[in-house]
């Protein structure tokens, strides 16, 4: 078991840019979920998915937009990057209707925008 | 909105000195769950506390869920190199238990001096 992988581990855009983050998980989650870390503000939550074809907004999701078209990938995409994405992008998943509320993160993208 | 506060932001111990973080949530919370982010990783789920008052201990960590369930702590009793990290306190996010998503602390930067 891989568990949860990202593509890619880290990326220079310049503003304007266009990419697309990979999340991927052998675990059959249904749950997945992207957060962006920034320093001194913990991890926020971009958008998740609650199932394959469903996605929902979080508490950032300005800039972002995601994909969820087969149920083990979890596509992020920034279509006109911005200096301000600058961050660490976190992919997480869960089991739906677990006892417990763990998550299981990524290794997460390192992002820069110049 | 819900806030889940986290102090203190930073902690230097000397190595075998004790270490405590708080969390506070502005909401009362079903459960409240502790990650650690080893530098330049990925949050690992550490716990998850369910009851009110609850304790429970790993080796030489202490958690504790306030009676309240609105707060809640990390104890690390005679601090090593190992416990070096950020710990992050998270709890299920308002109107959002039913799909698992968590709002997290700030998280507490431990560094430890051997």
């Amino acid at each position: 078991n891989a568990g949860v992988t990202q593509t890619p581990k880290f990326r220079v855009l310049k503003t304007g840019q266009s990419m697309t983050l990979l999340c991927a998980q052998d675990m059959n989650h249904e749950y997945m979920y992207w957060y962006r870390q920034d320093p001194g503000m913990g991890l926020r939550l971009i958008h998740y998915s609650v199932g394959e074809g469903t996605t929902a907004k979080g508490e950032v999701p300005d800039g972002y937009n995601v994909s969820r078209l087969k149920k083990q990938n979890f596509l992020l995409g920034l279509e006109s990057a911005a200096p301000s994405q600058t961050s660490v992008y976190f992919c997480a998943s869960r089991k739906q209707g677990a006892r417990s509320y763990e998550q299981y993160f990524g290794p997460g993208t390192r992002l820069t925008v110049t | 909105g819900q806030q889940v506060m986290q102090i203190p932001q930073y902690q230097h111990v000397q190595e075998g000195e004790d270490f405590t973080t708080y969390c506070n949530s502005s909401t009362t919370l079903s459960n409240i769950q502790w990650y650690k982010q080893r530098p330049g990783g990925h949050p690992v789920f550490l716990i998850q506390l369910v009851k009110s008052g609850e304790v429970k201990k790993q080796k030489r960590l202490t958690f504790q869920f306030g009676e309240a369930k609105k707060n809640s702590s990390l104890h690390i009793t005679a601090t090593q190199t190992t416990d070096v990290g950020t710990y992050f306190c998270a709890g299920p996010s308002a109107g959002g238990t039913s799909y698992g998503k968590l709002t997290f602390g700030q998280g507490t930067i431990l560094t430890v001096h051997p």
